[in-house]
């Protein structure tokens, strides 16, 4: 099957810019998932979609990070503006169940973000 | 509370050896415990999971340890192969959102030839 698609693959901006990711999960995964990776680190959940409906977006920071999943498939994540801190490999991940267990996560390969 | 503590940051193992990965969580209220596989460039890769009712899963040469009263566990590679080299993840998540992922920090591993 095929999986998670993102794009750009990378993308370089100045601080202050605006940027957009495009995430398109894997067909029939109804839960979405945005995750924040800095280098070094593990990733930081940002935004949990179940369907077209926000699930959890406690750790988004919405004074610059908006995300939406329009009609429940394709999903966008946008910064504006960005900062510094922002640099980062966002993670776009599509769940389905693992065998009872709990939910079996389905990464793409990211959108590296460097902020100058 | 949140938090998943995870040792070693890096670790050097020869061909055939054994890979060793402890990871160590406070909020008792984790429910399902997974280990991810990232290989540069690419998004973590679910590799094997664990609920706390059971002590060890293994899966081929990956296993995972569980110590529920020390709130701990650890993911033991046996034969370890130089293609193991990658990064590995801890996480933790609650019972009703196993998809809120809390990870690690991380272990990168070196399978030397």
């Amino acid at each position: 099957e095929a999986g998670v698609a993102q794009s750009p693959r990378y993308k370089i901006i100045e601080k202050r810019q605006s940027v957009a990711f495009w995430c398109n999960p894997i067909s029939g995964h109804a839960t979405l998932y945005w995750y924040q990776q800095i280098l070094g680190q593990g990733p930081k959940l940002l935004i949990q979609f179940q369907n077209n409906g926000v699930v959890d977006d406690s750790q988004l920071p919405k004074d610059r990070f908006s995300a939406e999943r329009l009609k429940g498939v394709d999903s966008t994540l946008k910064i504006q503006p960005a900062k510094l801190e922002d640099s980062a490999v966002y993670l776009c991940a599509s769940s389905d169940s693992d065998r009872g267990l709990g939910e079996k996560l389905f990464f793409g390969s990211g959108t590296q973000l460097s902020v100058l | 509370q949140q938090q998943v503590k995870q040792s070693p940051q890096s670790l050097i193992v020869q061909k055939g050896g054994i890979s060793i990965i402890n990871c160590a969580y406070e909020n008792t209220a984790f429910d399902y415990f997974p280990w991810y596989q990232q290989f540069p460039g690419k998004g973590p890769a679910l590799l094997i999971a664990i609920r706390p009712d059971v002590s060890e899963k293994k899966e081929g040469r990956f296993t995972i340890s569980f110590n529920k009263s020390a709130k701990q566990f650890s993911l033991h590679i046996m034969d370890s192969q130089p293609g193991d080299s990658a990064t590995y993840f801890c996480a933790a998540s609650i019972a009703g959102n196993t998809g809120k992922l809390i990870f690690g920090q991380g272990t990168t591993l070196q399978v030397k030839p």
